[in-house]
């Protein structure tokens, strides 16, 4: 069964930068094929908002809204992706979830199958 | 971007009653390869969102056939016959046609 798990902080002041860890299990990131491994938000009674997302191979994708302050990385020694978010402000104050999306190349499956339980962080001084 | 506008926000009903929820997009979600990129996810509360329906039409692995999913171009409907007490929740729908993904503003699936 594949589990993901998000950590870091609860609590960010603003002007700094978000860093959250997104730790897999009973998968591997590193197994290529159409996996990305993404970051996704939810403000508080909105619906989700992709940041983006991040391919075994290293190349990541963001969400043009968010890009000049958005990082995702991965980690594969760890089985770990992370998110670096900068400049944070209240307006960033939401649950951050990570996701894996899975892209078969013959375009026949497209979807984020699981998820984390979801991380509340919240912008303040 | 992709916006993507469903209707209503919130739909009283009850247990046993069916239930459709409508999702348009702001642009075409069919792609050259002929699929159409639309799927739809449950969030029940204090949870994550869960697969339901991709690609407009396709169940998810467990999801029981109450659940069904149609549409083309840029009107999609999900429809859910004999709701039960664990159909309850926040229904949104997501476009990945292109980047960026996009969801639904949502509609709440509430007892009446």
């Amino acid at each position: 069964q594949v589990q993901l798990q998000e950590s870091g902080p609860g609590l960010v002041k603003p002007s700094q930068t978000l860093s959250l860890t997104c730790t897999v299990s009973g998968a591997s990131i590193s197994s290529g094929g159409g996996y990305y491994w993404s970051w996704i938000r939810q403000h508080p009674g909105k619906g989700p908002e992709w940041i983006g997302y991040v391919h075994y191979s290293g190349s990541a994708y963001y969400n043009p809204s968010l890009k000049s302050r958005v990082t995702i990385s991965r980690d594969m020694s760890k089985n770990q992706f992370s998110l670096n978010l900068g400049s944070m402000t209240a307006a960033d104050t939401a649950v951050y979830y990570c996701a894996r999306y899975y892209y078969h190349s013959s375009g026949s499956t497209s979807y984020f199958d699981y998820w984390g339980q979801g991380i509340l962080v919240t912008v303040s001084s | 971007d992709i916006v993507m506008t469903q209707s209503p926000l919130s739909l009283p009903v009850t247990p046993g009653e069916s239930a459709s929820i409508s999702c348009m997009s702001s642009q075409s979600l069919l792609h050259s390869n002929g699929f159409q990129y639309l799927n739809w996810y449950l969030q029940r509360p204090g949870q994550s969102p869960q697969l339901l329906i991709y690609l407009t039409s396709s169940r998810a692995f467990g999801v029981p056939d109450r659940f069904s999913g149609s549409g083309s171009g840029t009107d999609f409907t999900l429809k859910i016959s004999r709701v039960e007490a664990q159909d309850f929740g926040v229904y949104y729908c997501m476009q990945s046609l292109q980047t960026p993904i996009t969801f639904g503003q949502g509609t709440r699936l509430e007892i009446k």
